[in-house]
């Protein structure tokens, strides 16, 4: 199993580009989540998906929008960058609300 | 957003010593906890889940006191590859995702 996927790993833009992360998992996991990481912030909650069909906002979901595309799959989208999304982006899924499983990241810079 | 704290570090130490890290958390309604161990430039990974009773795997103890709302982990027998920043880890039973402590730096030196 490869666990938890995401593409890019890395990726720099522009102010006002758009993008979209995304991440994998072949776990069969219910739970995904996206954090975003920061030095001296730690990790904090982006979006999370508890199930299959249903998204949720985190503690930072400004900015951002999600997709979960089906079981696998989910995607997180900056619409129009900022410099302040300028972060490492990390995806992971768990079988329940409990054990999280962490995909590489993406290290994104915004310019 | 409920609180989990922890000191940022760093530890250095030597190879062979014992270190000790403490965390605490602000809910009181908390139910599950966990320590992870993350390396520079690197996804988080599980290093223990952490029981009411205490727990150990190995050279790491992990320890929960609900009461004073605080988890300890205890290295024995520190290794240059314990090198690694440690998060805090803590579950609030009505929400889905986890709530991170900022981490703490170890350095284990020659």
């Amino acid at each position: 199993n490869a666990g938890v996927t995401q593409t890019p790993k890395f990726q720099v833009l522009k102010t006002g580009q758009s993008m979209t992360l995304q991440c994998a998992q072949d776990m069969n996991h219910n739970s995904m989540y996206w954090y975003r990481q920061d030095p001296g912030m730690g990790l904090r909650l982006i979006y999370y998906s508890a199930s299959e069909g249903t998204t949720d906002k985190g503690e930072v979901p400004n900015g951002y929008n999600v997709s979960r595309l089906n079981k696998r799959e989910f995607s997180l989208r900056l619409e129009s960058a900022a410099p302040s999304q300028t972060s490492v982006y990390f995806c992971a899924s768990s079988p329940r609300n409990n054990e999280q499983f962490f995909g590489p990241g993406t290290r994104l810079t915004v310019l | 957003r409920k609180e989990v704290e922890q000191d940022p570090g760093p530890f250095n130490v030597p190879e062979g010593a014992t270190v000790a890290f403490n965390c605490t958390y602000s809910n009181s309604a908390s139910q599950s906890f966990f320590w992870y161990r993350q390396d520079c430039r690197k996804e988080p990974k599980l290093l223990m889940s952490v029981y009411s009773s205490g727990n150990e795997d190995g050279r790491f103890t992990a320890q929960l006191n609900r009461a004073s709302q605080y988890i300890s982990l205890l290295i024995r027998d520190s290794k240059l590859s314990d090198s690694a920043t440690y998060l805090c880890v803590v579950n609030e039973d009505s929400e889905y995702a986890l709530n991170f402590g900022k981490g703490t730096s170890l350095l284990v030196t020659p």
